[in-house]
């Protein structure tokens, strides 16, 4: 069974930094992308990051680029987002999915919150 | 990376048909055909309905089928049913190499 499990989600002051880590299970871990989606309180889906198969490639939105990084751990089945530079507007709720174009299995999401 | 446009809200009654729209530009949705739509229940996580435009996962009912013309995305949800009350997402691949969602369409069942 196909399983993702975020964690790491809290509540950090504005300009601080927080690590997400996505766990997966039930699939050949190397042969997906990996996305984060996030979703502010009452709000739409938002897409944040992605990261290749290979980790070779990764993708961000403009409203984090430069302040969010992506990395996987093949060896251990591991996606994390590194956020720095935390704003009141991440808060969210983030989700990690199995894929790019078509996410097909999703976490339950870990939530963030920024503020002081 | 302006999100795409859907409308607000839309509803139906049991058994109709309905469709909801999901509006781009060429560099997202006109461009390709990596179009995909979500269901979302509340306080659930999203689930894939459909994909590359209108490929259907498997275990994701008939009732569920997608559609592109130009720079417009549709979902079509035939026989509605009460369980089919949600909001629902698209998401395309854009021209900057990045992935961007519509705004949400809610649907009542009623």
């Amino acid at each position: 069974e196909v399983q993702l499990l975020e964690s790491g989600g809290d509540l950090v002051h504005p300009g601080g930094s927080l690590r997400l880590s996505c766990g997966a299970s039930g699939f050949t871990f190397n042969n997906y992308g990996v996305s984060w989606v996030r979703q502010a309180p009452g709000k739409g889906l938002e897409w944040v990051s992605a990261i290749s198969g290979s980790g070779g490639s990764m993708y961000f939105a403009d409203s984090v680029r430069g302040r969010f990084t992506i990395s996987r751990d093949n060896s251990n089945n591991m996606v994390y987002l590194q956020m720095n530079s935390l704003r009141a507007e991440d808060t969210a709720l983030y989700y990690c999915a199995r894929g790019t174009d078509a996410m097909d299995y999703w976490g339950q999401g870990t939530l963030v919150t920024v503020s002081s | 990376q302006s999100a795409l446009t859907q409308p607000a809200s839309v509803s139906g009654s049991p058994g109709q048909s309905i469709t909801i729209s999901c509006t781009g530009t060429s560099r997202d949705i006109g461009g390709y055909d990596y179009v995909s739509w979500y269901q979302q229940h509340p306080g659930k996580a999203p689930k894939l309905l459909i994909h590359d435009v209108s490929d259907r996962p498997s275990g994701v009912s008939w009732r569920f089928s997608g559609s592109k013309s130009d720079n417009t995305a549709s979902l079509t949800i035939s026989g509605l049913q009460a369980e089919d009350e949600a909001d629902y997402y698209c998401s395309s691949y854009t021209s900057s190499a990045t992935w961007v969602f519509g705004g949400g369409t809610k649907l009542s069942v009623l």
